[in-house]
């Protein structure tokens, strides 16, 4: 079965800052897709970024990068230069092929101003 | 519209009632998913429908809780004799399935936030 594991419960940044949010999961599957999902107050999960297992280079969607290390199962967020607009809930999901998105417990950001 | 569409945005209902959830998926998207979210909390797989037939009903907690899906298209959620920890807010998510290019990607509705007093 797959999990998704998300240790960090809550994490801060400054405006302007790096932050790295972190994701292990585990999965017998070799195909497979990744992702990291922002959920708002607004309540609308909104996807970030998606990483394809087969695929060895990192995704990258502007200031949203990932470090995947498919050997170790890790799949952390990078989010550069953090605009007060990132503070949201981070959801970490693996979705094997054909089959449901499982998702971490998340990780609350913080952006201060 | 061009979004997953979700309704009620909001119920309060007592215990004991009944409640329905609808979810108006993506049009095309053959796949569609419900998940639950309890306040502060991470998202709780449900059910699964590829076109009308449910491969994976695994995450429904009771046999209180069932959901159909028909044309496939619209869903409902039912929760009968509602519990008060059957609050919570109800996702729903469609996508694209294997064989239609799949991404992998799921789109969001913005959720039924069920209250049960």
């Amino acid at each position: 079965a797959q999990t998704v594991t998300q240790s960090q419960p809550e994490m801060s940044v400054q405006e302007a800052e790096t932050v790295t949010l972190s994701c292990t999961y585990d999965t017998s599957e070799s195909d497979y897709y990744l992702f990291w999902y922002k959920q708002p107050p607004s309540r609308q999960m909104i996807l970030v970024i998606r990483q394809e297992a087969y695929k060895q280079q990192n995704a990258t969607e502007n200031r949203f990068s990932v470090n995947f290390q498919k050997a170790a199962k890790s799949f952390s967020l990078k989010i550069s230069d953090s605009q007060l607009g990132d503070a949201a809930m981070y959801f970490c999901a693996s979705m094997e092929y054909g089959n449901k998105l499982v998702f971490g417990a998340g990780t609350i950001l913080r952006v201060k101003s | 519209g061009a979004g997953v569409s979700q309704s009620p945005s909001n119920k309060v209902t007592e215990k004991g009632k009944d409640v329905e959830l609808r979810c108006d998926p993506i049009s095309g998207h053959t796949a569609l998913y419900w998940y639950r979210q309890s306040l502060g909390q991470g998202l709780e797989f449900l059910i699964y429908f590829q076109g009308n037939s449910a491969p994976d009903k695994s995450g429904l907690p009771s046999d209180r809780f069932s959901a159909e899906r028909t044309g496939g298209s619209v869903s409902t959620l039912t929760i009968q004799r509602t519990q008060q920890e059957d609050s919570a807010v109800y996702l729903c998510a469609s996508s694209l399935s294997p064989g239609q290019g799949v991404t992998g990607e799921l789109f969001f509705g913005e959720g039924s936030r069920l209250t049960v007093l």
